[in-house]
């Protein structure tokens, strides 16, 4: 079974788009991220929800935003897409009772803006 | 802030020949210490983990002993594999240094095992 899943795996798109990015996870995790990998493979938080609650919101422009529908959901909507915004975007859970704040992250989605 | 480096890729290796990635950290609190994985078109898998001081992670042949005194975590393993080639990332997470429960990720090292 797949632990944290994302949908697509691969998105091709052009500039000026919208587009979304799904991601679930089956292991009854309670907090859920978003990281962004670039070009040189450079991996930085973007958002976190916990109880889907917003808790890290890390600097990002506001052409993104996160949604969290329930604690196992967390998706990731980015309007008028840049080229900038091309880049390999992973979706991570923890659980908070695990006090080494292990996170499981899902395959990736690497989006490409043309 | 808290940060992590470690050391510049990418590292080629022959097969059997022993690895060190380094990795050292800033933190302002207690934090855990991890490296995960990355396969060549794959996502981010853990390796191993230590929460204090003096513990050691291993998995797979890999170790590495988190060590207080030298801010450091540094991955070996004694004898590599092809099957090893991969992007290596040390990270940590330090709730109690008011990073939440982000991770930190260094910039990842590149290891090229050839046969």
């Amino acid at each position: 079974d797949t632990a944290v899943s994302q949908t697509p795996k691969y998105l091709v798109t052009q500039m000026g788009n919208d587009k979304s990015i799904k991601c679930e996870q089956n292991l009854g995790h309670d907090t859920m991220y978003w990281y962004k990998q670039d070009s040189k493979k450079f991996l930085k938080i973007m958002f976190s929800y916990n109880n889907k609650e917003l808790i890290i919101n890390e600097t990002v422009p506001n052409r993104f935003s996160p949604k969290s529908p329930d604690k196992a959901h967390l998706n990731l909507h980015i309007n008028s897409l840049e080229l900038g915004d091309s880049a390999v975007y992973f979706c991570a859970s923890s659980a908070t009772r695990d006090l080494s704040y292990e996170q499981y992250f899902g395959p990736g989605t690497r989006l490409t803006v043309t | 802030g808290d940060s992590v480096t470690q050391m510049e890729g990418p590292v080629t290796l022959s097969e059997e020949a022993f690895l060190t990635i380094n990795c050292t950290y800033t933190a302002t609190g207690y934090p855990s210490l991890f490296w995960y994985v990355q396969y060549p078109g794959e996502g981010l898998q853990l390796l191993l983990k230590a929460t204090k001081a003096d513990d050691k992670g291993s998995n797979k042949g890999f170790e590495a002993t988190y060590r207080k005194e030298t801010t450091s975590f540094h991955l070996e393993k004694g004898s590599v594999q092809v099957s090893d080639s991969a992007v290596y990332f040390c990270a940590l997470s330090d709730p109690w240094g008011g990073a939440t429960n982000k991770l930190i990720f260094g910039t990842g090292t590149l290891l090229a095992v050839q046969p």
